[in-house]
């Protein structure tokens, strides 16, 4: 399964909000995750089943979606949200795929 | 608290073997699936190899399917990645991560990972 996520890169300024999009090449139901990626750092689970969040995670992190589209809402971005941004599918398997990423960066 | 912890990178010539490792405290390694995943420089992620709770099941990437071995060792709570014949196209970052599932191989995400070992296959 390809995972496609639009916009490559999101330029939002501190305060607003910002719209992440993931896109199956088929169906994965509600069996998508999201992370967090930060410069030099390991990936960060925020959301599993498309919209739980991960322990810890604040509430202004958001998903929803499921079948081919999803959706991944930070409400409020602070500085330290500005990182990479990768959805994964984990329904059908093996492999376990990921898409390309979303760049959050200061606008 | 969970942790995971990899080492064995460094630079290796093209087609000499590596052995990573991730040693694994604060929760029931044996009791979990692991994966590796890896990050080519400046590049996105790629799932690599997948290994159940007592190693007797294991899937992997077709880009490595037949060069690359993923075992663990539950007494030493530690999971291995044997990388034979590396090319170029090898060089990354290699994590490990817990799979959100505990025992036998299914779907599922990756909480949570390690730090990264970089291996830069070179000549």
């Amino acid at each position: 399964i390809v995972m496609t996520q639009s916009p490559a890169t999101l330029s939002v300024s501190p305060g607003e909000r910002a719209t992440l999009s993931c896109r199956a090449s088929q169906s994965v139901r509600s069996n998508l995750a999201w992370y967090q990626q930060k410069p030099g750092q390991a990936p960060r689970l925020l959301i599993y089943d498309a919209s739980t969040r991960a322990t810890g995670i604040p509430a202004r992190f958001s998903g929803s979606g499921s079948g081919t589209e999803f959706t991944l809402t930070i409400s409020s971005l602070q500085s330290e949200d500005f990182a990479v941004y990768y959805c994964q599918q984990y329904n059908n398997w093996p492999p376990w795929t990921f898409g390309q990423g979303t760049r959050v960066e200061i606008k | 608290q969970v942790q995971l912890v990899e080492s064995g990178g460094g630079v290796v010539q093209p087609g000499r073997s590596l052995r990573l490792s991730c040693a694994a405290s604060g929760f029931t390694f044996s009791s979990y699936a692991m994966h590796w995943v890896r990050q080519a420089p400046g590049k996105g992620l790629e799932w690599v190899a997948v290994i159940s709770y007592d190693g007797s099941d294991k899937y992997y990437a077709d880009s490595v399917k037949g060069r690359f071995a993923i075992s663990r060792d539950n007494s030493k709570n530690t999971l291995y990645l044997q990388m034979n014949i590396p090319t170029t196209k090898d060089t990354a970052v290699y994590y490990c991560a817990r799979d959100m599932n505990q025992w036998l191989v299914r779907g599922g995400w990756f909480d949570p990972w390690g730090q990264g070992t970089l291996v830069t296959v070179s000549s």
